[in-house]
């Protein structure tokens, strides 16, 4: 099956300071890539759509200066967590749909102190 | 209304019982339903499609009810293993890079 590759896994860093999380489609081309964050306890909430060669789509409440999204390729989407603070802790999966099926990346657990 | 609605639970059953749990959606033009599960500090992995006619895997049961709006999993002879949380996940109708709408997941717990 198709195989969305999310890196890093884990990672803690300083508040005020960056975070940039890739994923990739590693045997399919995604024009577009969801990005998705979960608080403990929660669901999966949607952030914004990536999408290839354009701006990102954010929800409603995600503030697109903070969470930077760059699409670049038809096999990568970066996320940027700028400006980290304590409370953006968080697992962040992105997912990317080989149609009917939505994959996911393996997620990165962020943690800001 | 949410776009697809879950029973949070926490369902915690026996070992070897029988559970099921039921989502409801609100976009009754949705064509394609799916139940993942998600392990604790896990991605969500696809469990099983929901198929008109329902669908069935080993010990696992989907079906849709369209006039209702709603579609249920079944697990028959249930595992610890089965200990997870259960996302119902609808794509809605529109172009083929449609965002998948995901419900807040249904959480099972299987004790000895």
């Amino acid at each position: 099956g198709a195989v969305v590759s999310q890196h890093p896994s884990r990672v803690i860093c300083k508040s005020g300071t960056s975070v940039k999380i890739e994923c990739r489609s590693l045997d399919f081309q995604a024009t577009t890539m969801f990005w998705y964050r979960q608080f403990p306890k929660q669901s999966l909430m949607l952030m914004a759509t990536s999408n290839e060669g354009s701006k990102a789509t954010y929800e409603q409440g995600v503030e697109k200066d903070k969470f930077l999204i760059n699409h670049a390729s038809l096999t990568l989407s970066t996320l940027t967590v700028t400006s980290a603070h304590p409370e953006d802790s968080s697992f962040y999966i992105c997912s990317a749909i080989f149609s009917p099926e939505a994959f996911f990346g393996q997620g990165t657990r962020l943690t800001v102190v | 209304r949410k776009e697809v609605e879950q029973d949070p639970g926490p369902f915690n059953v026996p070992e070897g019982a029988t559970v099921a749990f039921n989502c409801t959606y609100s976009n009754s033009a949705s064509q394609s339903f799916f139940w993942y599960r998600q392990d604790c500090r896990k991605e969500p992995k696809l469990l099983m499609s929901v198929y008109s006619s329902g669908n069935e895997d080993g010990r696992f049961t989907a079906q849709l009810n369209r006039a209702s709006q709603y579609i249920s999993l079944l697990i028959r002879d249930s595992k610890l293993s089965d200990s997870a949380t259960y996302l119902c996940v609808v794509n809605p109708p529109g172009s083929s890079a449609s965002k998948i709408i995901f419900g807040s997941g249904t959480r099972l717990s299987i004790r000895p």
